[in-house]
């Protein structure tokens, strides 16, 4: 079946832009993460979701960074402002979180470069 | 595509050797911890899990092994074939009851296989 999926794969913008990376989780799967990841580096925590609220957003890095989940689907995390130190792959996640299943199935990644 | 393995301890083996990949994990009271394989250009894959009331697991050529003594944590490959090529990163929960929604990734370990 159809796993996690982002958009756009590449985004490079101008710093001051603002920038919205999209997640589309597997189906039925209740919860949703966001993480970066620096070259070499494993993934960051970001934020995580239960539906369509917010359960914890203590990893993202200050008030420019924002994510939403409306309809407790698809996500949206939304840089205001850019600058260059956001250049990083942004990762969606999601789990089923259903008798005990809680693996994280990833997406491909958005890689984001502000010039 | 991206590298991730810039930067990364390394292990190379010979195909059909076993692999033995290690990490050492930070905070006592995490209780779940994960394995993740990630190829290059591609997303965390999850390998295999194990809670902190077992000392090891085994799953399809893969076995991990917990040392809650001196936090420490290992992913054991049997028969390391070329696909299995790839950054390992181990992550940790930080106890939060079980639930592993703030994972915590380690640095991760290139595997190079060599046939």
């Amino acid at each position: 079946g159809a796993g996690v999926s982002q958009s756009p794969r590449y985004k490079v913008t101008k710093r001051g832009q603002d920038v919205a990376l999209r997640c589309d989780p597997i189906s039925g799967h209740v919860s949703l993460y966001w993480y970066r990841q620096a070259l070499g580096q494993g993934p960051e925590f970001l934020t995580y979701f239960n539906y369509e609220a917010q359960q914890d957003k203590s990893g993202l890095p200050n008030d420019r960074f924002s994510a939403e989940r409306p309809e407790g689907s698809i996500s949206t995390l939304t840089i205001q402002r850019t600058e260059q130190r956001d250049s990083a792959m942004y990762r969606c996640a999601s789990s089923l979180n259903l008798r005990g299943s809680y693996e994280q199935y990833f997406g491909p990644g958005t890689r984001l470069t502000v010039t | 595509g991206e590298s991730v393995g810039l930067h990364l301890p390394t292990l190379s083996v010979q195909e059909g050797d076993n692999s033995i990949i290690n990490c050492a994990y930070s905070n006592s009271a995490s209780d779940y911890f994960i394995w993740y394989k990630q190829e290059s250009g591609k997303g965390p894959q999850f390998i295999i899990d194990i809670r902190s009331n077992m000392d090891k697991r085994q799953g399809q050529r893969v076995t991990v092994l917990l040392n809650k003594t001196v936090k420490h944590l290992s992913l054991q490959i049997a028969a390391t074939q070329p696909g299995d090529s790839a950054v390992y990163f181990c992550a940790e929960n930080g106890g939060r009851g079980g639930s592993n929604y703030k994972l915590t990734f380690g640095k991760g370990t290139l595997l190079t296989v060599n046939p």
